[in-house]
């Protein structure tokens, strides 16, 4: 059972726009940073997101992130099967004095 | 170019230690913080553990907690997990990660070394 919460699956057909919810509480995302994780089959995760909404170099900006209270969005927009993987959110925990991930979300696009 | 490559995982029975190793290249490696992160076969990512630049400051994952170490070699650019009373639910292919902004922002990732135990 993971701290923070996201639906196993989501999906959608290419071109279109998903978005991927990420629940916690307020000793995590409620008060700290999150970020997003994208996972292709057999390859490390690869960050997307950091800082609720940032980009790092070379991330493009069909993918974005925002957060509210205790809840975190990761938004992918203009789909392409290439976008298939597995999207992980992550935050510190401050009463766990731990970092906490989602237990993942398979993107399948249609 | 940033480069982290994880050794020394394998098969180990219950019980039995391993130390994984993590060698940093293409940048400052004693400016960063440094951390585990493990996924089990066909499960979620874990985070396992982080340690501060000069190594003074370290966090573990409660499961791992009194069984497991994380350390640091600045002058051989290398990261170390120690890994001592291993169980079965500690298989996972376990990731080396450089931390960057904040403490839970991985920018880069090891391969991984694949950690099996079983007897």
């Amino acid at each position: 059972q993971s701290v923070l919460t996201q639906p196993p699956s989501v999906s959608a057909a290419p071109g279109q726009k998903v978005t991927i919810s990420c629940s916690g509480s307020s000793s995590n995302i409620g008060n700290n940073y999150v970020s997003w994780y994208q996972q292709l089959p057999g390859t490390a995760p690869k960050l997307l997101i950091y800082d609720n909404n940032k980009r790092p170099s070379g991330i493009p900006d069909r993918f974005s992130g925002s957060k509210s209270d205790t809840s975190a969005t990761l938004g992918i927009t203009g789909l392409q099967t290439g976008d298939e993987a597995d999207y992980y959110c992550g935050t510190w925990d401050s009463s766990l004095s731990a970092g906490v991930f989602g237990g993942g979300t398979k993107l399948t696009v249609l | 170019e940033v480069h982290l490559v994880e050794s020394g995982g394998g098969l180990v029975q219950p019980g039995g230690s391993l130390r994984l190793s993590c060698a940093a290249s293409g940048f400052t490696f004693s400016s960063y913080w440094m951390s585990w992160v493990r996924q089990a076969p066909g499960k979620g990512l874990e985070w396992v553990a982080n340690i501060k630049q000069d190594g003074s400051e370290k966090y573990h994952v409660d499961s791992v907690k009194g069984r497991f170490t994380i350390s640091r070699d600045n002058a051989k650019n290398s990261l170390y997990l120690q890994m001592n009373s291993l169980r079965a639910e500690d298989t996972a292919v376990y990731y080396c990660a450089r931390v960057w902004s904040t403490v839970t922002t991985f920018d880069y990732w090891g391969q991984g070394t694949l950690v099996t135990v079983s007897s």
